[in-house]
């Protein structure tokens, strides 16, 4: 499976767009991207997914390069209760054991 | 539907006790995983289970055992619990689709302190 990074930690101001960057050079042809977040302690959920195509949903869009060696999540216009920790994975039809990595955490200020 | 369902929210133990955790998902998914995560840090896989009867180690194994005698149920063992154990506890599940829509779907997790 694909190992992804990402940042840190990132901020943003209240209604302003946040990117949040994500780079996946080993992922396969094979190979989804998926995005969740985890606000404080509670457990992780589901934003959005991509295999090549760009998607949008009413959440997020998710932006994926050309070569898919790297994607985007974007909140088009955050709110400080999407303040958050962000993880990037990559799945495919063999993947079994789905590690989440360190996630960037987003913090939205006013 | 209740989605993922994790019993007990929280629980205190005493070095050298043993508990075991319990996971049940109503959404007949395949896979179930259990996760620790630590104040400020990521997830970490324990172990998962792609089916009935099946189990497999995670990234950090060690001091747990799980069990996965009926597909909607995934238990997670402490046999001697260590103050080390002390962590949040989320449990998840999800449908393989070769990734098309293999969405997690995770329980409300489990306080464990371990004095």
């Amino acid at each position: 499976d694909a190992k992804t990074t990402q940042p840190t930690s990132m901020d943003c101001a209240e209604g302003r767009a946040a990117n949040l960057p994500c780079n996946h050079s080993t992922i396969s042809g094979n190979e989804y991207v998926y995005w969740y977040r985890q606000i404080h302690s509670q457990g992780p959920q589901y934003i959005i997914h991509g295999l090549k195509n760009n998607e949008t949903n009413e959440m997020a869009s998710l932006i994926i390069t050309e070569d898919r060696k790297s994607s985007t999540l974007i909140l088009p216009h955050a709110t400080l209760r999407d303040t958050a920790v962000y993880y990037c994975i990559a799945i495919s039809y063999n993947t079994d054991k789905l590690i989440f990595g360190t996630g960037t955490r987003l913090q939205v200020f006013p | 539907n209740a989605g993922v369902t994790q019993t007990p929210k929280f629980r205190v133990l005493k070095t050298g006790q043993s508990m075991t955790l319990l996971c049940a998902q109503d959404m007949n998914h395949e896979y179930m995983y259990w996760y620790r995560q630590d104040p400020g840090m990521g997830l970490r896989l324990i172990h998962y289970s792609v089916g009935e009867g099946t189990t497999a180690k995670g990234e950090v194994p060690d001091g747990y055992n799980v069990s996965r005698l009926k597909k909607q149920n995934f238990l997670l063992g402490l046999e001697s619990a260590a103050p080390s154990q002390t962590s949040v506890y989320f449990c998840a599940s999800s449908y393989p689709t070769g990734g098309m829509d293999e969405k997690l779907f995770f329980g409300s997790g489990t306080q464990l302190s371990v004095l």
